[in-house]
Order: structure tokens, then sequence, then C-alpha cells
């Protein structure tokens, strides 16, 4: 079945560096376009970056543009998130979540989620 | 950046009574190839979001039909027919007709 596990969080100083992965298992990674979505503790779901299915097409939010890179390794079936000088309201628990796959299709976004990893920016 | 506005932000149901949360979108989610991108999500306590409706009206697999979606353009209600104890969380909408795609900020629905 299909599986997508976060991992990378942790705690980190402001200004710092820190890079989520997302390993994904159970479809065909290659096809699907994937994305990042974060939760600030007690807030509500803020969507980060979107990566297409071959890694040609890349979107940010404003929010992290400049600062968040997203990418992805077809051939390790994992997805990434770059983040460079952190910042205390970057402080969330990060998702990665599957998006449309390619082609003509019926089949939702955001119809998989990982459990998440919490980045904690903190001096 | 299109703003989702969900009302009420939170709902207190008895078991068995229906329920409805709205959602109101700055700009109207219907694309030029006729589709309308507006979905619904829930929260459960400690978990990640689950997709619940698609495309303003299109339950995901496995979700009960007690669920149901409705609206048009900038205006979207969920409805849920007969709360269940299960069905406690937070409800978000989510529009993908723009990027940034954005969520509501969330309904929160307890049992009384």
């Amino acid at each position: 079945q299909v599986q997508l596990v976060e991992s990378g969080g942790g705690v980190v100083q402001p200004g710092r560096s820190l890079r989520l992965s997302c390993a994904a298992s159970g479809f065909t990674f290659s096809t699907y376009g994937m994305h990042w979505v974060r939760q600030a503790p007690g807030e509500g779901l803020e969507w980060v970056a979107a990566i297409w299915y071959d890694g040609s097409n890349k979107h940010h939010a404003d929010s992290v543009k400049g600062r968040f890179t997203i990418s992805r390794d077809n051939s390790k079936n994992t997805l990434y998130l770059q983040m460079n000088s952190l910042r205390a309201e970057d402080t969330a628990l990060y998702y990665c979540t599957r998006g449309t796959p390619l082609g003509p299709t019926t089949t939702p976004p955001f119809d998989y989620w990982g459990q998440g990893t919490l980045v904690t920016v903190s001096s | 950046d299109i703003v989702m506005t969900q009302t009420p932000l939170s709902l207190s149901v008895t078991p068995g009574q229906p329920a409805s949360i709205s959602c109101k979108s700055s700009q109207s989610l219907m694309h030029t190839d006729g589709k309308t991108y507006l979905s619904w999500h829930l929260q459960k306590p400690g978990q990640p979001p689950k997709l619940l409706i698609y495309e303003v009206s299109n339950r995901f697999s496995g979700v009960p039909d007690r669920f149901s979606g409705s609206g048009s353009g900038t205006d979207f209600t969920l409805k849920i027919s007969r709360v269940e104890a299960e069905d406690v969380g937070l409800y978000y909408c989510m529009q993908r007709i723009q990027l940034p795609w954005t969520f509501g900020q969330g309904t929160k629905v307890e049992i009384k």
C-alpha cells in the first residue's frame, strides 16, 4: 500500500539549515507530483512547495521562497526539502503528500499523507 | 493568493444529528476545464489530514456516504448527515486552482 515516511526533522538554531526527506513506497513515485505541507503548533495547514513528477517544475510558497528548495530523486523514490536560513516561524510539523499523477487522470492530489516530521527552530 | 474562509470555526454536535460547514473563496474555483478545484480534508487528533471530498462533491475512496459536498464558484458546503463520534477533528477546505494552494482556517467539530 502507499506509504510516505518523513525524516530529518529536529531542533535547529535560527539561521541554520536542515534537509527533510520523504521515502515513498507502494506506488510508482516517478509518475506523481509531490508536495510539502506544514502545520505550526496549534495552527492550520500551509502549503509549502510542489514538484512535478520529473522534477522539471518546482513551486514554493512566498514565505519560504529563496530559503527552501524542493527536490526529488526518482531512483531512490525520495522527496526532499532543503531548508536554509531557518526562522522561528518555520517551526512546524512538515508533511509530504502525494500530488497528481502524470497524464489524464481522475486521481485527486493529497490522497496520501505521511505522519510528518517536526522541525523546531530555536536558540 | 486565494483566501479561503470557513464558518463556523467550531461546531458541537449531538451524535446522530447533521452538521454543516461553509467555505467561501475570494475567487471562483472553476477552472477553464470545467472542473472546480475545491476539496475537503479531515484531520483527526494526532493524525495527518486525510482527503474526504475532491472537486466539490466527489467522495474519496472509503469515505462514508454520510459525508457530502456541494457548491459552485466561490461558495461551498460540507455536510455530515448524521455525525458519529469518529467524525471529531478539524475540517479544512482547500483550493488548488491557483498556486499557492490555500486552506481554510479549519473548523473544529466536537461531540456534545
